[in-house]
């Protein structure tokens, strides 16, 4: 049981580098998220893809890109990393319905020095 | 501003003791989720409640959704350590968004 799996899980970046997190589920899941962890602030969203070939601005978006490839996997890209970037990435997928659980990766831990 | 604010943020009590931690908004939702955080690990889902007044026990803990479902708590009884890790709340925003927000978490923290 896969679930979603998270690459890579730890990854130090220079300011300026370029990088794409991958994200791939094996659950059927129509939605996918990605959200970043800071200290003290929780979970918050970043771009989420509530199907294939749609992709919508969460809370965070700037500095930021996102693919969703397919129905099994989605992409964050960063193409400028900034310091203010370092954080913990998390991405998560779910099924229909509003009241069904999201999954979630085990996270990449991202430095940018 | 988020749109889920959290009470308290952090909390550190002693092994058996009873907590309540709070999820206010002033948004309505259909539902909300209460997910549970370990250091290193993903978020996992603790209950999801629906109606509004509804109460769902899991063991010694109690969930309940207001009846205005705008707002919800966990209540915990005889913690133990655990219990340890981050309590989040989460729910969609309204009409029948997939953008699923969380608050900001409580830390809780069960010494023995």
């Amino acid at each position: 049981n896969a679930g979603v799996t998270q690459t890579p899980k730890f990854q130090v970046l220079k300011t300026g580098q370029s990088m794409t997190l991958q994200c791939a589920q094996d659950m059927n899941h129509n939605s996918m998220y990605w959200y970043r962890q800071d200290p003290g602030m929780g979970l918050r969203l970043i771009y989420y893809s509530a199907s294939e070939g749609t992709t919508d601005k969460g809370e965070v978006p700037n500095g930021y890109n996102v693919s969703r490839l397919n129905k099994r996997e989605f992409s964050l890209r960063l193409e400028s990393a900034a310091p203010s970037q370092t954080s913990v990435y998390f991405c998560a997928s779910r099924g229909q319905g509003l009241d069904t659980e999201a999954f979630f990766g085990q996270g990449t831990r991202l430095t940018v020095v | 501003t988020q749109l889920l604010e959290q009470s308290p943020q952090f909390l550190s009590i002693q092994e058996g003791e009873n907590l309540t931690v709070y999820c206010n908004s002033s948004s309505v939702f259909s539902s909300l989720q209460w997910y549970r955080q370990e250091p290193g690990e993903g978020p996992v889902l603790l209950v999801t409640v629906v109606t509004g007044g509804e109460v769902k026990k899991l063991k010694r803990l109690t969930f309940q959704f207001g009846d205005a479902r705008k707002d919800s708590s966990l209540h915990i009884t005889a913690a133990q350590p655990g219990d340890t890790g981050l309590y989040l709340c989460a729910a969609y925003s309204q009409g029948g968004s997939e953008k699923l927000v969380f608050g900001k978490g409580t830390k809780l923290t069960v010494n023995p």
